[in-house]
């Protein structure tokens, strides 16, 4: 497996609190990626980065930001989290093609 | 913008018979059309690529530009096939690397 992780694995929060996901590399890939999964919605992009501190939107940004200040880590943020933030995010890594690298994903549970 | 169709969310076979999971797309450009797997307590992982045209775990994939399709076929299923398949396609926006994911199609190989 490429050396890819993610913190934490598992997390429980209440509404309005803030969460902080983290993914952490040691591939030195250039592109990194957020994304969230849903049953019914398969794979959905929220944010990614194509360098330190270049970041761009998916296509479910709301509500989350994104930090890149190092090659290495990719931190996803949620401000105010929400019910409808529960799920399954997944990081993932890549060089210069399509082909990603996953992390084993981390699970967030909104109450 | 770019977008994939996996209109199936389950298919379910017995062992031995062939296998099609649907996989369609648009993008303006040229894309990389990617098949990623998921097994039951793994994190999702590259099965097979358009670009490199080779059979992985007896699995095949055609890129179809007429017709805008990567569907995925495999001519006797296995038990050991039983997963969540994705379908990806890797565009270019804004001169950067984007990859965007169907909505899945769970396989189910009943013995």
């Amino acid at each position: 497996d490429a050396g890819i992780t993610q913190s934490p694995r598992h997390k429980v929060t209440e509404t309005g609190t803030p969460v902080t996901l983290r993914c952490h590399q040691t591939e030195n890939h250039r592109y990194m990626y957020w994304y969230r999964q849903d049953p019914g919605h398969g794979l959905r992009l929220i944010h990614y980065s194509y360098g330190v501190k270049d970041t761009d939107k998916g296509e479910v940004s709301d509500g989350y930001s994104v930090s890149r200040s190092k090659t290495e880590d990719f931190l996803l943020t949620l401000e105010s989290a929400t019910s409808s933030q529960t799920s399954v995010y997944f990081c993932a890594i890549s060089e210069h093609s399509g082909e990603l690298f996953f992390g084993e994903g981390s699970r967030l549970t909104v109450l | 913008a770019q977008r994939v169709t996996q209109p199936e969310k389950l298919l379910s076979v017995f062992k031995g018979a062939p296998v099609e999971l649907k996989c369609n797309y648009s993008y303006s450009g040229s894309p990389e059309l990617f098949w990623y797997v998921q097994y039951s307590r793994q994190r999702l992982q590259l099965l097979l690529r358009h670009i490199s045209r080779e059979s992985i775990k007896g699995f095949t994939a055609d890129l179809n530009k007429g017709e805008t399709s990567f569907h995925l076929k495999k001519p006797f299923a296995q038990e050991e096939d039983s997963a969540m398949y994705y379908c990806a396609l890797s565009g270019h926006s804004g001169g950067y690397q984007k990859v965007t994911f169907g909505t899945g199609t769970k396989l189910q190989v009943i013995p």
